[in-house]
């Protein structure tokens, strides 16, 4: 059972330059989120979906965009990068939107992200 | 509005020593309270709910509403215990007001030396 799946595990970008960072799930949850990691800020909410073709807008949403085609795939596009956005990325997922006693979030493995 | 504070960055013991990694947290409704560790080159995991009262890997945590606080603790700290503990709260209409989602603190790394 694979979880969570995220590709690619490292990644290095020009400034100005795009890129679409993948995440797959194959436990069937409705929900899915995108986190980034900074030393001394923690985990920060991009974007979320409560389920196929939807998206929804987090606390750092600026300079992301994100799409929720098939239910197993949640996709973190970055249209022009800039070094602002060197970052671990984490997707996660979970079957129901709160994360309860019975429903708390899968974590991939992240993506390391600079932009030079 | 939500907030989860973990005030330490840095926790450093001995083996065998006892641990607290402090968790506050605002907050007007009734929340749930988690931690999730993350250990070297390991992914994020679910380490303790509140709800579920239990011990994991010799941790525990009580929610204390009347000092808004959910502190995790171990009375004999181990080395592989080393790892970044992230503390973390659920309530409804954390963003769009009507969409629940987890907000993490900014994090506690616990070294663990021998």
């Amino acid at each position: 059972n694979a979880g969570v799946t995220q590709t690619p595990k490292f990644r290095v970008l020009k400034t100005g330059q795009s890129m679409t960072l993948l995440c797959a799930q194959d436990m069937n949850h409705e929900y899915m989120y995108w986190y980034r990691q900074d030393p001394g800020m923690g985990l920060r909410l991009i974007h979320y979906s409560v389920g196929e073709g939807t998206t929804a807008k987090g606390e750092v949403p600026d300079g992301y965009n994100v799409s929720r085609l098939k239910k197993q795939n949640f996709l973190l596009g970055l249209e022009s990068a800039a070094p602002s956005q060197t970052s671990v990325y984490f997707c996660a997922s979970s079957p129901r939107m709160r994360s309860s006693y019975n429903s708390p979030l899968h974590f991939g493995n992240g993506t390391r992200l600079t932009v030079t | 509005a939500q907030r989860v504070t973990q005030p330490e960055k840095l926790l450093s013991v001995f083996k065998g020593a006892p641990v607290e990694l402090k968790c506050n947290y605002s907050y007007s409704g009734s929340p749930e309270l988690f931690w999730y560790v993350q250990y070297s080159r390991q992914r994020l995991q679910l380490l303790l709910r509140h709800i579920s009262r239990e011990s994991i890997k010799g941790f525990t945590a009580d929610l204390n509403k009347g000092e808004t606080s959910f502190h995790l603790k171990k009375p004999f700290a181990q080395e592989e215990d080393s790892a970044m503990y992230y503390c973390a709260l659920s309530g409804p209409g954390n963003y769009g007001g009507s969409q629940g989602n987890l907000i993490f603190g900014k994090g506690t790394k616990l070294s663990v030396k021998p």
